[in-house]
Parts: structure tokens; sequence; C-alpha cells
């Protein structure tokens, strides 16, 4: 089956910790994209990458990092420097050009 | 910088009634724009994509419009269904292939 896969569902992050959060697809995608989402609210991108090995700073890039070494993989680090990163977080994907966009299942971090 | 806004924040209503939610974009330089859904807890399900050349879609019981000189969209679904309770959300594309949300509207359908 086609699609993208976030993983783990819930994480639970002690203070000071980094960690990373995986985003699988099999789309033959070539942008994905990061997004975070509080409580009541839209998405905020984070971070999106429009070809392997480039990716841009999105609205809240702060206290974040990614990577993208492979087509079907674009992995977020939640660093410490991320003073508030209790959110849900979805990661998506499309074809270049202003295709539709797919999303994951999200990812619920916690700080505890 | 574009900025989207889905008014009203919440809606309900019996069932059978038709739905119709609004999303407004203050940039009509768009070059589509995106409806989806999502359940609590859940990822988005992309609903209907409109193309900036293009003034509507439909799919089912969804029809979304597009009025990119007014900077609106909207979405009208029929014969509301207590399945339909959901959040909507909409989402424009304008230049750096970036995707802007509004807000959402959580929709409650009554049996």
């Amino acid at each position: 089956d086609g699609g993208i896969t976030q993983s783990p569902k819930y994480l639970f992050r002690k203070e000071g910790q980094n960690v990373t959060l995986s985003c699988e697809q099999n789309l033959n995608h070539d942008a994905m994209y990061w997004y975070r989402q509080d409580p009541g609210q839209g998405l905020r991108l984070i971070y999106y990458s429009q070809i392997v090995n480039d990716f841009q700073k999105g609205d809240i890039a702060e206290g974040y990092s990614v990577s993208r070494e492979k087509k079907e993989s674009f992995p977020l680090t939640v660093t410490s420097a991320q003073k508030n990163p209790t959110a849900f977080y979805l990661c998506a994907s499309r074809v270049q050009g202003g295709a539709e966009a797919f999303f994951g299942q999200g990812t619920r971090l916690t700080v505890v | 910088k574009q900025e989207v806004t889905q008014i009203p924040a919440a809606l309900s209503v019996p069932e059978g009634e038709n739905l119709v939610l609004n999303c407004s974009f203050t940039d009509s330089a768009i070059y589509n724009l995106q409806w989806f859904r999502q359940d609590p807890g859940k990822g988005l399900t992309s609903l209907l994509l409109i193309q900036s050349s293009q003034r509507e879609q439909t799919s089912g019981r969804l029809n979304a419009s597009l009025d990119k000189s007014s900077g609106r969209s909207t979405l009208y679904i029929a014969a509301s269904q207590p399945g339909d309770s959901a959040t909507y959300l909409c989402a424009s594309e304008a230049a750096g292939n970036k995707l802007t949300f509004g807000g959402g509207t959580r929709v409650l359908v009554k049996p």
C-alpha cells in the first residue's frame, strides 16, 4: 500500500533531550513537509524539502532540525533548544508543482 | 505574508442539513486551494484540490468553490451525516511551494 508512515505514534521526551520523529513515504514524491499542530489551532510549517539533500526553514524552525538523505525519508529532530515541544507533529508529501498533499497519521510528542 | 482564516471555528447542525464552510485568504495570487478533513488525534485526509484556473471541484456530496478575486473558497457538504463530524481545514499554496493553513472549522452533525 502506498502512503506516508510516521513513527512513533506517541513519544515522550525528558527535559534537555533530543528526540527524532520518523517520516517515510513510498509515493515517490519529491517534496516533503513537517508541520506542528497545537490544540485548537491550524498547522504551522517547520521545515520542508523539495529535493534530496536540500531543505528550507518554515515559519517556526527554531529548535528543530531535519535531514533529507533519501527521497523517501525526512526525519525531524526536536532539540533541547525547542522550549515548548509538546504538540502534534504531522508529516506530508506531494509531487512537485502544486499537486495534492498527503499526510501521515501524526506523532504526539509530550514533554515529561 | 499569506493569511488564511476559517469562520466559524465551530458549527453544529442536525443530520440532513447542508453544511457551508468558509475559507478566506489575503493574497489572491495563489496556485491552488486544498480542503482537508481531520478526525480527532489523526492526520489530515485530502478532500478536494482546486487549481487557480478552476472555479469549483466536486466529489460525491462535496463541492468546493474558489473565487480568487474576493479571496474566498467555500466547501459545501450536502445532506450531512453524523459521520461528517470532524474538523475541516483549508490550505492555500502561493509562491515558494508552501501550504498555508487556516485554523479549521470543527463540525458536529447531530443525529
